[in-house]
């Protein structure tokens, strides 16, 4: 069975710093990789999808997260945050040829400082 | 794209009451995911229907837990005598996809969820 570690529970940014957030999987097989994000009060939505190809991949508003096979990884980065991303980042992971499950992360909780 | 919806946005029920829960997928998806989410953890999975076929059940999906999708558009979650422990975000989500086996690789769209609390 796959797994998902999200390693920062909370991160506190001030506006216009670099967000970087960590999501290792573990699964032996081929991955479909994701990142959903959850405004508050809002439900969750998708940030940016890894299915195959080049593996930096590009997100709305700005976010990007880099697919490293070799680590198991897929973090998410962005160059300069807004007040206006505080939200919590969920890493999931879809195993292919194993079932249509989204296997998430714990989340990592984002606030950014105005 | 209306989005997912689900009903009732919050429920409050005694300990050993029976719950039901609706979603009403996006129109034109055919896969319909159940997932619960508890305070401070990530969705995890519960079910999964391809038209009206379930065919996935995790192990968490208690016998208390069933869950419908008769006419393959929206699903319902019943859980019968419910515990503490189900207090949670019940969550659903939608998608399309080919009839085929394999994992998905279309993107699954939430819904807004349903708190569950459980006096």
């Amino acid at each position: 069975a796959q797994s998902v570690s999200q390693h920062n529970h909370h991160v506190i940014l001030s506006e216009a710093a670099s967000l970087e957030l960590g999501c290792n999987y573990s699964y032996g097989g081929t991955v479909n990789l994701f990142w959903y994000v959850q405004y508050p009060g809002q439900h969750l939505q998708l940030l940016l999808k890894y299915f195959s190809g080049d593996p930096l991949v590009k997100g709305i508003k700005g976010f990007e997260a880099e697919f490293i096979k070799s680590k198991f990884s897929f973090n998410l980065r962005k160059p300069s945050v807004q007040w206006s991303d505080t939200a919590e980042y969920f890493c999931a992971v879809n195993a292919r040829n194993a079932g249509n499950m989204l296997t998430f992360g714990g989340g990592t909780r984002l606030m950014v400082k105005p | 794209d209306t989005g997912v919806s689900q009903d009732p946005r919050h429920k409050i029920t005694k300990r050993g009451q029976n719950v039901t829960f609706r979603c009403d997928p996006i129109s034109e998806h055919n896969r319909l995911y159940w997932y619960r989410q508890t305070l401070g953890q990530g969705p995890e999975f519960l079910t999964y229907f391809q038209n009206e076929a379930q065919l996935e059940k995790s192990r968490l999906l208690s016998d208390r837990f069933s869950a419908e999708r008769p006419k393959g558009s929206f699903s319902t979650l019943e859980i019968q005598r419910t515990e503490q422990g189900d207090s949670a975000m019940y969550l659903c989500a939608s998608s399309s996809g080919a009839i085929e086996s394999g994992g998905s690789n279309q993107p699954q769209h939430f819904g807004d969820g349903t708190r569950l609390s459980i006096l």
